[in-house]
């Protein structure tokens, strides 16, 4: 799987939007980018993945530059419980690949 | 319960002595992982399992880690003669759909102190 790199940490003001960089600039065009998230203590938990397009769920927004190089994870309204470390991960969509956590980002939401 | 549900939550044991970790995937999962995570590390693979195919044992560390997943449901994890480095938070996940669209819903994990 492509390596991806990251911030280390991130701070956010709590109801501002929180933007998370991701560069996987040898992603193959099989691979795929999720992000998961993991909230001290407890197991992760998925967020999002797309190919190409742009992508929208209940908890986040995915953006993913037209060369697939690099991608951004978006909270549009950050709150406290989303403090937590973000890992973006890139993954062929094969069935049984697994996922390579890398070291994340500890993003920060703050009163 | 509807989650991953993993037990113990926390077991502590002495040098050399061996220990099970169990894991309960959701319901229907036919797919099953094992992974840990050392203090202030990233998560390390251990092991996958899919259906009746061969589990994926590539990420074991050493001989003295086996898994099994018996009826295609609950999964063990056994270290047998447990080092101090075996320290860590065991974690399960499963998933249900493949391929692309796969996404792992993990448990909250074992946290394994060796002393």
């Amino acid at each position: 799987d492509a390596k991806t790199t990251q911030p280390p940490s991130m701070d956010c003001a709590e109801g501002r939007a929180a933007n998370l960089p991701c560069n996987h600039s040898t992603i193959s065009g099989n691979e795929y980018v999720y992000w998961y998230r993991q909230i001290h203590s407890q197991g992760p938990q998925y967020i999002i993945h797309g190919l190409k397009n742009n992508e929208t769920n209940e908890m986040a927004s995915l953006i993913i530059t037209e060369d697939r190089k690099s991608s951004t994870l978006i909270l549009p309204h950050a709150t406290l419980r989303d403090t937590a470390v973000y890992y973006c991960i890139v993954r062929v969509m094969t069935s049984g690949s697994r996922l390579t956590f890398g070291e994340g980002t500890q993003l920060t939401v703050n009163p | 319960g509807a989650g991953v549900s993993q037990s113990p939550s926390n077991k502590v044991t002495e040098k050399g002595k061996d220990v099970e970790l169990r894991c309960d995937p959701i319901s229907g999962h036919t797919a099953l992982y094992w992974y840990r995570q050392s203090l202030g590390q990233g998560l390390e693979f251990l092991i996958y399992f899919q259906g009746n195919s061969a589990p994926d044992k590539s990420g074991l560390p050493s001989d003295r880690f086996s898994a099994e997943r018996t009826g295609g449901s609950v999964s063990t994890l056994t270290i047998q003669r447990t080092q101090q480095e075996d320290s860590a938070v065991y974690l399960c996940a499963s998933s249900l759909e493949q391929g692309s669209n796969e996404k792992l819903f993990f448990g909250s994990g074992t946290q394994l102190s060796v002393l």
